[in-house]
């Protein structure tokens, strides 16, 4: 199991706003170590939406948002698009491990 | 621009190795780390670990210890991951990215497909 838990998917309506949840632990996410998220497009490689919490890189929709409080981090879209409709990933790193950790993943379906 | 370039797919046997390469172009590369990631089909990213490129220092995930090796050569800027022992639970697409944990993985490879089969 991933030490980060995301729902397994998530859906909304063009136009409409979505979050996806990333709940760590005390050893990541609540030990003060960054959150990032990457989309990943069908059959291809993810792509940095968010880092450092809530940076976007240039290039990134400002539609994509960043967040993280305790143990927890979010990722918001809003104005939900078509081209949105991907997988979702968060990431950190964990000290009880000793390594960097991916969430399961979020399915993004946009009806 | 920035680009990284990997090996292509790949067949193996259960028990045999592989060597995947990531040549690095567009930046200097010894001024990033690199990481892996693989990717089961239908499955989540898995971190495997990562290399500072002017360093040579290696974290890998616990998981992966003892069948994984990481190295780079600078001359050529071309990292490479070599794993041991495979199984039929390897195959994966294995992805190289440059970044570390602290900022993420801002750039990555097009992905290189392994296939251990009998």
């Amino acid at each position: 199991q991933p030490v980060l838990t995301q729902p397994p998917s998530v859906s909304g309506a063009p136009g409409q706003r979505v979050t996806i949840s990333c709940t760590g632990s005390s050893s990541n996410i609540g030990a003060g170590y960054d959150v990032h998220w990457y989309q990943q497009l069908p059959g291809t490689a993810p792509k940095r939406l968010i880092y450092g919490n809530t940076n976007r890189p240039s290039g990134v929709p400002d539609r994509f948002s960043g967040s993280k409080s305790g143990t927890s981090a979010s990722l918001a879209i809003t104005g939900l698009q078509a081209e949105d409709e991907a997988d979702y990933y968060c990431q950190s790193y964990d000290n009880s491990l000793s390594g960097v950790m991916f969430g399961g993943g979020t399915k993004l379906t946009v009806l | 621009q920035v680009h990284l370039e990997q090996s292509g797919a790949e067949v193996k046997k259960p028990g045999a190795s592989v060597k995947v390469s990531c040549k690095a172009s567009g930046y200097t590369f010894t001024s990033y780390d690199i990481t892996w990631v693989r990717q089961a089909l239908g499955q989540g990213l898995e971190w495997m670990g990562w290399i500072s490129a002017s360093k040579g220092n290696t974290n890998y995930a616990q998981k992966l210890q003892g069948r994984v090796t990481l190295t780079t050569d600078t001359s050529t800027s071309t990292a490479y991951m070599e794993l041991r022992s495979l199984r039929s639970d390897d195959t994966a697409v294995y992805y190289c990215a440059r970044g570390g944990y602290m900022y993420g993985y801002e750039i990555w490879g097009q992905g290189t497909l392994v296939t251990v089969s009998s």
